[in-house]
């Protein structure tokens, strides 16, 4: 149950666009399409953003999307704004009824 | 309103227990997977325990194998999370979680093990 890799960080500027790889194995993200991501400003509760690799809840915003490669997904963040600063962490089913976190990767606005 | 509360977080010596408690509210309990999710201090989300609408299938990550126990009591609507043998690296704010999207969380019940 080794967490899945991301970037420890990635930056961009306002209106840019930004992608997070978050890659595991053929044991995980590579065999399930059960992907999911969460956002998590400093102090507060992660938020869902993405799940089953491109799905997006009620109220998340089209800004943000997934995708998937392979052992690797991803995440876009498109028109990047102030208020995406923060963490992003991905999550995937594994054998054995598991689930495993991504390292998670601070975004920063510039 | 989906609404899940954790409570029980303490601060424990090594290998001592606790137990933490997930009451849910707002929608149907029993139709939903349950998780346990933590996250020591300044670091990232790991995931802990699994458990099925009737709690009769259940999964743990290796780290507390053997030593934390998922249940659930749906006439009760909670969820709840024995932790024996606690160690240190146990140290964390232990959230709930709605469903294998994870798509609500409670706020947190914070653990510390510490002598």
């Amino acid at each position: 149950q080794s967490a899945l890799t991301q970037p420890a960080s990635v930056s961009g500027s306002p209106g840019q666009s930004i992608t997070i790889s978050c890659t595991g194995t053929s044991s995980d993200v590579g065999n399930y399409n059960l992907v999911s991501w969460y956002q998590q400003h400093p102090g507060k509760t992660p938020k869902l953003m993405i799940y089953e690799g491109t799905k997006r809840p009620s109220g998340v915003s089209n800004r943000f999307s997934g995708a998937k490669s392979g052992n690797t997904a991803s995440l876009t963040i498109s028109g990047l704004q102030a208020e995406d600063e923060a963490d992003y962490y991905c999550c995937s089913f594994a054998t054995s009824r598991t689930f495993v976190f991504g390292t998670g990767t601070k975004v920063t606005v510039l | 309103e989906v609404q899940l509360v954790e409570s029980g977080g303490a601060s424990v010596q090594p290998g001592g227990s606790l137990r933490l408690s997930c009451a849910a509210s707002g929608f149907t309990f029993r139709s939903y997977w349950m998780h346990w999710v933590r996250q020591a201090p300044g670091k990232g989300l790991v995931w802990v325990s699994r458990i099925n609408y009737e709690g009769t299938n259940t999964g743990y990550a290796d780290s507390v194998k053997g030593r934390f126990t998922i249940s659930r009591d749906n006439a009760k609507n909670t969820m709840s999370l024995q932790m024996n043998s606690l160690r240190a690296e146990d140290t964390a704010v232990y959230y709930c979680a709605r469903a294998d999207n994870l798509d609500y969380w409670g706020q947190g019940t914070l653990v510390t093990v510490s002598s």
